[in-house]
């Protein structure tokens, strides 16, 4: 099982333009989860899907940001326009199950820079 | 407000030598508590999952400890190697149906030789 995969890696923008980060769970999973993680705050949870519709997306900090599962296997976080404190981590994670009974299965996250 | 607060915030070890992480919360109604240990430049894996019921688990030289009614859990690593260095972050489920994830904040721990 290659685990979550995570695209790109690393990105780095200008303030104002687009970015789109990319997941693709963990086959047979039905639950899929974006976070964010910066040294100040942690790790947050942004949003949460289940079988591929949006369940709690309270974490989502503003209407810049937006995220879609248009299927089981892909989901994508877009941030327009980003500005410079959207710099952080981004992980993608997936289970089998419920968020508060089955374990997370984290990718290896997208490193965004907003310049 | 339900909140995870780990101590300390960092530890600095020598190979060998065996440490304990904090974890106190306020999370109500609590349904299970977990760790992760997250290495620099990856994403968190699973170590520890417990419910209320469950007063520890191991996993290898890992030992997690909960005691419901203080609120209070603890992670032991046994015999610390170099590749124990990492963050280790505390979780815990506000109710089993939904997403309330109470994460803390992590303690980083560097084990030196």
């Amino acid at each position: 099982d290659a685990g979550v995969i995570q695209s790109p890696r690393h990105e780095v923008t200008e303030m104002g333009q687009e970015v789109t980060l990319r997941c693709k769970p963990i086959s047979g999973h039905n639950s899929l989860f974006w976070y964010r993680q910066t040294m100040m705050r942690g790790l947050e949870l942004l949003i949460y899907f289940n079988n591929n519709v949006p369940i709690d997306d309270s974490g989502m900090p503003e209407d810049r940001f937006s995220a879609k599962m248009p299927n089981a296997s892909f989901s994508t976080l877009k941030i327009q326009p980003s500005e410079p404190r959207d710099s952080a981590v981004y992980f993608c994670a997936s289970s089998s199950g419920l968020a508060g009974v089955y374990e997370q299965f984290f990718g290896p996250g997208t490193r965004l820079t907003v310049l | 407000k339900n909140q995870v607060e780990q101590s300390p915030q960092s530890l600095i070890i020598l190979e060998g030598k065996n440490c304990t992480l904090q974890c106190n919360y306020t999370v109500s109604p609590f349904s299970n508590l977990r760790w992760y240990k997250q290495d620099t430049g990856r994403g968190p894996v699973s170590l520890t999952i417990m419910t209320f019921s469950e007063n520890t688990k191991s996993n290898g030289r890992y030992t997690a400890t909960l005691d419901a009614d203080t609120k209070q859990s603890s992670l032991h690593i046994t015999a610390s190697q170099l590749s124990d260095s990492a963050s280790y972050i505390c979780v815990v489920s506000e109710e089993q149906a939904g997403t309330a994830l109470i994460f803390g904040k992590g303690t980083t721990l560097s084990v030196s030789s």
